[in-house]
């Protein structure tokens, strides 16, 4: 399985832009960069996937590096409901039937007030 | 509302004591899974389905089995219970099986103690 590695927490301020960082160096070229979120006490939630190029959505955005040996995630206005363990995942296409999620340790990101 | 639901939320037993965690989901996904999470060791897959009566292995498959005789729901079944399935169970389905960009949608989990 592709390794991601995310630092373990991160602390930030409400209102205030987060970055999130993830590198995956051993990338493939087809392989798909996820982020998922884990609020306290639920389950994992979708937030943006991308492979080459920046997203955006209603959530957050996903900046790519050009080489996409790594990738950031940003928050462009945390609130304190963004607290929450952020995983980046990389999903491996080809591999019929075997969508498994490959979830790292994450990062805990702390949103203060 | 488009969910996965679970049941029981909590649950309590002894080693030994069969039980079975029920996943269901109402958008008419073809793939499901099951993961367990267990602190420092993140959350690992158990088993899944690529569709009715398609079900297999995951990281973990020891000591649970599954079925999925209808597309929405996907039991989780633990024959004999042992002290180190003390876990949070997390259901998960989407839309298409093989496709890496659709998205997973996860249940709110069950906690489980086996004393």
């Amino acid at each position: 399985d592709a390794k991601t590695t995310q630092p373990n927490s991160m602390e930030s301020n409400e209102e205030e832009p987060v970055h999130l960082p993830c590198n995956h160096s051993t990338i493939s070229g087809t392989d798909y960069i996820h982020w998922y979120r884990q609020l306290p006490s639920q389950g994992p939630e979708y937030v943006i996937h991308g492979l080459t190029s920046n997203v955006n959505n209603r959530m957050a955005s996903l900046a790519i590096a050009e080489d996409r040996k790594s990738s950031t995630l940003i928050l462009h206005r945390a609130t304190l409901r963004d607290a929450a363990v952020y995983y980046c995942i990389l999903r491996v296409s080809g591999l019929s039937g075997a969508q498994k999620l490959v979830f790292g340790q994450g990062t805990r990101l702390t949103i203060n007030p | 509302e488009a969910q996965v639901t679970q049941n029981p939320r909590y649950l309590i037993t002894v080693t030994g004591k069969k039980l079975t965690v029920t996943c269901s989901q109402n958008m008419n996904h073809e793939y499901m899974s099951w993961y367990r999470q267990d602190p420092g060791l993140g959350l690992r897959q158990i088993y899944y389905s690529m569709n009715v009566e398609v079900t297999d292995k995951g990281d973990v498959p020891e000591g649970y089995k599954v079925s999925r005789k209808e597309k929405r729901n996907f039991p989780l079944i633990l024959e004999s219970p042992s002290p180190n399935q003390t876990s949070l169970y997390f259901c998960a389905s989407s839309f298409r099986t093989g496709v890496t960009t659709d998205t997973q949608y996860f249940g709110p989990g069950t906690r489980l103690t086996v004393l």
